[in-house]
């Protein structure tokens, strides 16, 4: 049973440019979190999407950040116009039910590492 | 906000029971305690969660006091490769689960 697979595990953009990472949650689930690591700081929540439906976006930045979990393929967490303080890791997770105070678990994969030189 | 304090650092001897301490004083009724860690570099990994009674599984153990303001979960034989930061987390707030500073076990060989 596979997990959640990111990619890629590394990338390297330059300032203004286009960031897309890609998460394919673990078979069966349809919900999906992503989740941002600054260098030597927690973990902290950005967007939760069920599939088709964006659910929770309250910990997007306002500019230059979306995401999409389309009814085919991965959800997609897009960057534009990449800045030197979007350099991080970018965690996304899953689960087959929501997590919403349920006793649900949420899985996470191994991380997507950008950098903006 | 942090829901639960944790202390920063802790070290543990190799082929000892680690017991990792987490505060969770203003958790409500229907909110679960969740344990996660993160080896440098990787991605979060699940480690248990509970309601009211101890759970067991096959990494660790979970003791949830009577109260439930507070808990503690038990690494029975620590390893060296269980040397990582340890998050525990209370709720999952609307749809988040909130990841504070958590505790930085060492575990020392």
């Amino acid at each position: 049973n596979a997990g959640v697979m990111q990619n890629p595990r590394h990338l390297v953009r330059r300032r203004g440019q286009e960031a897309r990472l890609r998460c394919s949650p673990m078979k069966g689930h349809s919900h999906v979190y992503w989740y941002r690591q600054l260098p030597e700081e927690g973990l902290k929540f950005m967007v939760y999407l069920q599939k088709e439906n964006i659910i929770d976006e309250s910990g997007m930045p306002k500019e230059r950040f979306s995401a999409e979990f389309p009814k085919e393929g991965p959800s997609i967490l897009r960057i534009q116009q990449v800045v030197r303080g979007d350099s991080a890791a970018y965690f996304c997770a899953s689960s087959p039910k929501a997590a919403a105070n349920s006793g649900n678990t949420i899985y996470f994969g191994e991380g997507s590492w950008l950098t903006v030189v | 906000d942090a829901k639960t304090t944790q202390p920063t650092s802790m070290d543990c001897a190799e082929g000892r029971a680690a017991n990792l301490p987490c505060n969770h004083s203003t958790i409500s009724g229907n909110e679960y305690v969740y344990w996660y860690r993160q080896i440098h570099s990787q991605g979060p990994q699940y480690i248990i969660h509970g309601l009211k009674n101890n759970e067991t599984n096959e990494m660790a153990s979970l003791i949830i006091t009577e109260d439930r303001k507070s808990s503690t979960l038990i690494l029975p034989h620590a390893t060296l490769r269980d040397t990582a930061v340890y998050y525990c987390i209370v709720g999952n707030t609307g749809n988040q689960f909130y990841f504070g500073t958590g505790t930085s076990l060492t575990v020392i060989p």
